[in-house]
């Protein structure tokens, strides 16, 4: 079985500049969870979807956006990026919303902003 | 602000020996509490996932606890192998949040 896809793998975009990231769950799991991991740090929690419905959000501004398709795959984004947004975007599925599932994380997209 | 402490930021530890350390966390409005392992060049893997005040959770050589009233969970790793240099996560869940701490970075020494 797949595991978490996510495209593209790495991305350069220039301040002002808007940027889609795609994730695709494992088959069955119908939450998806998004982060910003940022050198030093531990992955900050940006959204997480379950049953194509926003079930929790962290504390980013409103550039940054996200939706779960009928398939549960989702989309991660961000508008009018800054200097600041360069980071590592990790998706990760489970089952079902936060909590008492594992989550399973895709190998991530690396966002350098020039 | 809801805040997760990992203590050490980093260990080395010499090939066979054991180790453990420190997930805190708030105690208040706790869900679940998350262990994951981080290689580099790879994806973060689950490890453990805890519920309930002095769960204990064991896979191979490593076993965790968790102690919710006060907020810390312990992970052990027994016989340290090689393979287990990696960067040690704890995730903190609750009120519809996920709070990661910023991870012990373990070196396994030859």
């Amino acid at each position: 079985d797949a595991g978490v896809t996510q495209s593209p793998t790495h991305l350069i975009k220039t301040r002002g500049q808007q940027v889609t990231l795609r994730c695709s769950p494992i088959s069955g799991h119908k939450s998806v969870s998004w982060y910003q991991q940022v050198l030093g740090q531990g992955p900050q929690f940006i959204f997480q979807y379950y049953e194509k419905e926003e079930r929790g959000r962290g504390n980013f501004p409103d550039r940054f956006s996200a939706r779960q398709f009928p398939n549960y795959s989702s989309e991660l984004n961000v508008n009018a990026l800054l200097l600041g947004d360069s980071a590592l975007y990790l998706c990760a599925s489970s089952f079902r919303g936060l909590g008492y599932n594992e989550q399973f994380f895709g190998p991530g997209t690396r966002l350098t902003v020039l | 602000i809801l805040n997760v402490e990992q203590s050490p930021q980093s260990l080395h530890v010499q090939e066979g020996d054991s180790t453990n350390f420190t997930c805190s966390f708030p105690s208040s409005n706790f869900y679940a509490l998350h262990w994951y392992r981080w290689e580099t060049a790879k994806s973060p893997e689950a490890l453990f996932v805890m519920t309930l005040n002095g769960d204990e959770k064991k896979k191979g050589r490593i076993s965790a606890t968790l102690n919710t009233k006060e907020g810390y969970s312990y992970l052990y790793i027994k016989g340290s192998q090689p393979e287990d240099s990696a960067t040690y996560l704890c995730a903190f869940m609750g009120d519809d949040k996920i709070i990661f701490g910023k991870g012990t970075r373990l070196h396994i020494l030859p």
